[in-house]
């Protein structure tokens, strides 16, 4: 049974880099049946999608970040990690890390999700 | 990018109730469309994927109908473990969406 766990500071000072990291167990991150990907919600409000990473090095991002965003995979400590630089208050969120499969027409909606990790901007 | 419009916003009902949520899309996507159920304090939990496909798990009493651009989540008869916000998400485009969410109350 896949496990995801979020981990990263929570508190960041505007203007800086925010940077998590999701460690997996029970499975690779270089699984090519997956994909591996980032989702947050501000306090009290619904869910937004930051983007997607694949085995390949593939990345999709939500085009309100994309220019923000970075994700990677890390295989010797089978991690992935999420970047968003120049943050602002309005990046003060719960950050989930999720798996979902790949498939050959679109892949399927996430199906497992850590617990989630709240981080703070403020100075 | 898509919009997924979500109604009610809210939805109050007794045990045993049928509860039904919409989602509507501001495109067609398919059947690409999933159903997630969060609860405080708790990671989003996956319903229903691909409109109607009950996820592993998932008991019996929810189902999903729709395709192109109208979809519904139903719970057949609400029980306790209901309560609790749902969102819809659509995963047609590069970009994913997710409704503004339906709080059920119990």
């Amino acid at each position: 049974q896949v496990q995801l766990q979020e981990s990263g500071p929570g508190l960041v000072k505007p203007s800086e880099t925010l940077s998590l990291t999701c460690s997996v167990s029970g499975t690779s991150v270089t699984n090519n049946y997956y994909y591996w990907g980032w989702i947050r919600q501000p306090p009290g409000r619904g869910l937004e999608w930051i983007g997607n990473v694949y085995t390949s090095g593939t990345t999709y991002f939500n085009p309100s970040l994309k220019s923000r965003v970075s994700l990677s995979l890390d295989t010797s400590t089978n991690q992935f990690s999420l970047s968003l630089d120049s943050v602002s208050v309005a990046d003060t969120a719960i950050y989930f890390c999720a798996r979902g499969h790949r498939r050959v027409v679109v892949p399927s909606a996430s199906d497992s999700w850590g617990q989630g990790i709240l981080v703070t901007v403020s100075s | 990018d898509i919009q997924m419009t979500q109604s009610p916003s809210t939805v109050s009902a007794f045990i045993g109730d049928r509860v039904t949520i919409t989602c509507r899309a501001s495109q067609d996507i398919v059947s690409w469309l999933a159903w997630f159920q969060q609860k405080p304090g708790k990671a989003p939990k996956l319903l229903m994927y691909d409109g109607s496909k009950l996820n592993s798990g998932v008991p019996s009493r929810f189902s999903g109908s729709g395709s192109g651009t109208e979809f519904t989540l139903t719970i057949s008869s609400l029980q306790p473990d209901d309560f609790g916000t749902y969102y819809c998400q659509q995963y047609k485009s590069y970009s994913w969406t997710f409704g503004q969410g339906t709080k059920v109350e119990i």
